[in-house]
């Protein structure tokens, strides 16, 4: 089984400024990983996923993540927030192998606050 | 447009009824999810199907129960069982991992409010 942390519940930073957000994750298997925006009272949106190859994996809106193996993260990176960033963040693990295993294990959430 | 659809958007109920929640899919899409979600706690899965007339458990199934009798519908049901209806339900459908793709895609969600 897998288990997905999202290490600050809460991250406030002013426009314009960096920001990252980390994931870290616990599996017995390889595994793929994903970071989802979810915008007040609606669906989450996939921003980006990390399947195989280069670790640094670019997405959209900026947002940028690398996956490193050996500290088991996989953490949210953009050089420069706007205020439409303002968004909760859900990293997400399922297993690379197993055929039909689809289920992703989702974190509980970073709250993205973008201040002016 | 492809997508998934949800409704209602805010569902209001008495406790003690069943209620059932829309999700449709035109992405031709093999899987489908229901997912709970509360504030603080993350997702959490109900139930999954991987294909038509099949389905499974998820991590927090009970009180619910689901159908899926066409590949564009997953509907479920929260019944008067489960303790704790009151939340955000998201609707998820993936394509298949031999046709190459990995991701979960949402539909709006439906929020549920039991008094």
């Amino acid at each position: 089984a897998q288990s997905v942390t999202q290490l600050d519940s809460q991250v406030p930073v002013f426009e314009e400024a960096p920001v990252e957000l980390r994931c870290n994750y616990s599996s017995s298997v390889s595994v793929y990983l994903f970071w989802y925006v979810q915008y007040p009272n609606q669906g989450l949106q996939l921003l980006l996923k990390y399947l195989s190859g280069s670790t640094l994996v670019k997405g959209i809106n900026g947002f940028e993540a690398e996956f490193n193996k050996s500290q088991t993260s996989f953490h949210l990176r953009k050089p420069s927030v706007h205020i439409s960033d303002t968004a909760e963040y859900f990293c997400a693990v399922s297993e690379s192998s197993g055929g039909s295993n689809y289920k992703l294990t989702f974190g509980k959430g970073t709250l993205l606050t973008v201040n002016p | 447009d492809g997508g998934i659809t949800q409704s209602p958007k805010y569902l209001f109920r008495k406790e003690g009824q069943n209620v059932t929640l829309s999700c449709e899919q035109n992405l031709n899409h093999d899987a489908m999810y229901w997912y709970r979600q509360d504030p603080g706690q993350g997702l959490r899965l109900i139930y999954y199907s991987q294909i038509v007339n099949d389905f499974q458990k998820g991590d927090i199934a009970e009180g619910y129960s689901v159908s899926r009798e066409k590949k564009e519908s997953f509907p479920l049901t929260v019944t008067s069982a489960q303790k704790n209806p009151t939340a955000f339900y998201l609707c998820a459908s993936s394509t298949s991992r031999l046709a190459g793709s990995h991701e979960q895609y949402f539909g709006p969600g439906t929020r549920l409010t039991v008094t």
